[in-house]
């Protein structure tokens, strides 16, 4: 597509449910990125796939957080059990992965993100 | 750990003046810096990026200088117009393996007709 597509774009659940969010990156892009935007915070950085692989799971705000990536394209970001505290705004980009002199050129482009509501 | 700050958190002003948004970050060791908007309800838009060997990027009325060694960004919006209203965030990419962007919380400008 165009652009990084995420579904839903709203998502109500009640607390202790399961969510899957999705996101669709730009054709081609071999990284892809999630990051969450809490009420009056800045966005946080959650968790960055190379391909089908995640180097770094840090990010992820606890083990109820987990991400897969398929065929270098489709990532499903799951959240069990969920909690108040995980309601937010859930963002993912795309870039291509530029590497040595050229990464300093690494624009990620940005999915218009899933608002997520836990009761 | 790098920490970056926006000031101010909101701006107002009337349409058709000139402004400057600010950006710092603590750690000068980055491969860019980027700003973009945000729109209520929609995602990011990249605006300008400015690479760490660069000091300065301009797009249209925007222009956006680096300070590398003083940890320092602005974005200077020229002439502003009503749909020019909307969230500013900077960020800046400081390397590793994870390529991650570390954000400021944002300035939410509103430019008055």
């Amino acid at each position: 597509g165009a652009g990084v597509s995420q579904s839903p774009s709203n998502k109500v659940t009640e607390k202790g449910k399961d969510v899957e969010l999705r996101c669709d990156p730009i054709s081609g892009h071999t990284a892809l990125y999630w990051y969450r935007q809490r009420l009056g915070q800045g966005l946080e950085f959650l968790i960055y796939f190379q391909g089908n692989s995640a180097p770094d799971k840090s990010g992820l705000p606890s083990d109820r957080f987990s991400a897969e990536r398929t065929g270098e394209s489709v990532s499903t970001l799951t959240i069990q059990r969920t909690q108040q505290e995980d309601s937010a705004v859930y963002l993912c980009a795309s870039s291509l992965r530029l590497a040595g002199g050229e990464r300093a050129k690494n624009i990620q482009y940005f999915g218009a993100g899933t608002r997520l509501s836990v009761l | 750990k790098q920490e970056v700050t926006q000031i101010p958190a909101a701006l107002s002003v009337p349409e058709g003046e000139n402004l400057v948004l600010n950006c710092s970050f603590t750690d000068s060791a980055i491969y860019n810096l980027q700003w973009f908007r945000q729109d209520p309800g929609k995602g990011l838009t990249s605006l300008l990026l400015i690479q760490s060997s660069q000091r300065e990027q301009t797009s249209g009325r925007l222009n956006a200088s680096l300070d590398k060694s003083s940890g320092r960004s602005t974005l200077y919006i020229a002439a502003s117009q009503p749909g020019d209203s909307a969230t500013y965030l900077c960020a800046v990419e400081s390397g590793g393996s994870n390529y991650k962007l570390t954000f400021g919380k944002g300035t939410l400008l509103t430019v008055n007709p």
